[in-house]
């Protein structure tokens, strides 16, 4: 099975700041990632596919980038909205696997 | 736009069969790959498996011996179910459609249902 590794696990951040959490494969996986948000009580919500395209209706000041073993989730200026906790995903292989997830919360 | 809507009982036995429906509505099934991923409370997501539509499917090995997962299009749904229940598939339960390019991502999920496995 494909490990995937994210860091932080746990991240303290403020409304403007530059936000980058960072997910790492045991393999590599291409840019066979995706990145999901997760809100307390809420399904995850697709935010970032094939490692790097936005998914439509996701706000620019998201981005992802990386190919083959590591990869990153960038949030330019962090709004109120976007407290969550955020999930790596690989679709490279069976069994697809997810990161351990980060939190990030308000400072 | 598509939705997708699980449905099935909140509370199951332990050794007995969990069983859970999605029913999809907004379009149409036979061009994406369906599946199911779970969350045990305060952890974090795991996929169970996968249906395309085709009708194969795709397991996770942790879970293979107790899963089965199938599709009924002319319903509109696809299901689960899992054997041999125990308090460590207390889980909210979520189905997702899986697009079908290669490394297809989840670009829709259901809402989830928490599912308690109880004695």
């Amino acid at each position: 099975d494909i490990q995937l590794t994210q860091s932080p696990s746990f991240l303290s951040a403020s409304v403007g700041d530059r936000v980058t959490i960072t997910c790492r494969a045991s393999q590599g996986i291409n840019s066979y990632l995706a990145w999901y948000q997760q809100k307390p009580g809420k399904a995850p919500r697709l935010l970032i596919y094939a490692a790097s395209t936005l998914q439509s209706g996701v706000p620019s000041r998201f981005s992802g980038s990386g190919s083959g073993t590591e990869f990153t989730l960038t949030i330019s200026s962090l709004q109120p909205e976007d407290f969550a906790t955020y999930y790596c995903q690989q679709l490279y292989s069976y069994p697809l696997t997810f990161g351990g997830g980060t939190q990030v919360e308000i400072k | 736009q598509m939705q997708l809507q699980e449905s099935g009982p909140g509370l199951v036995k332990p050794s007995e069969t969990l069983s859970l429906t999605c029913t999809v509505s907004g379009g149409s099934m036979n061009t994406y790959h369906w599946g199911w991923i779970r969350q045990p409370p305060g952890k974090g997501l795991e996929w169970i498996g996968d249906v395309r539509f085709s009708g194969a499917t795709f397991y996770n090995p942790s879970l293979k011996s107790r899963v089965t997962i199938y599709l009924d299009m002319s319903k509109k749904q696809f299901s689960l179910k899992l054997t041999s229940v125990t308090a460590a598939d207390t889980a909210v339960y979520y189905c997702g459609r899986r697009t079908t390019v290669a490394g297809g991502w989840f670009d829709t999920w259901g809402l989830g249902t928490l599912v308690t496995v109880y004695s």
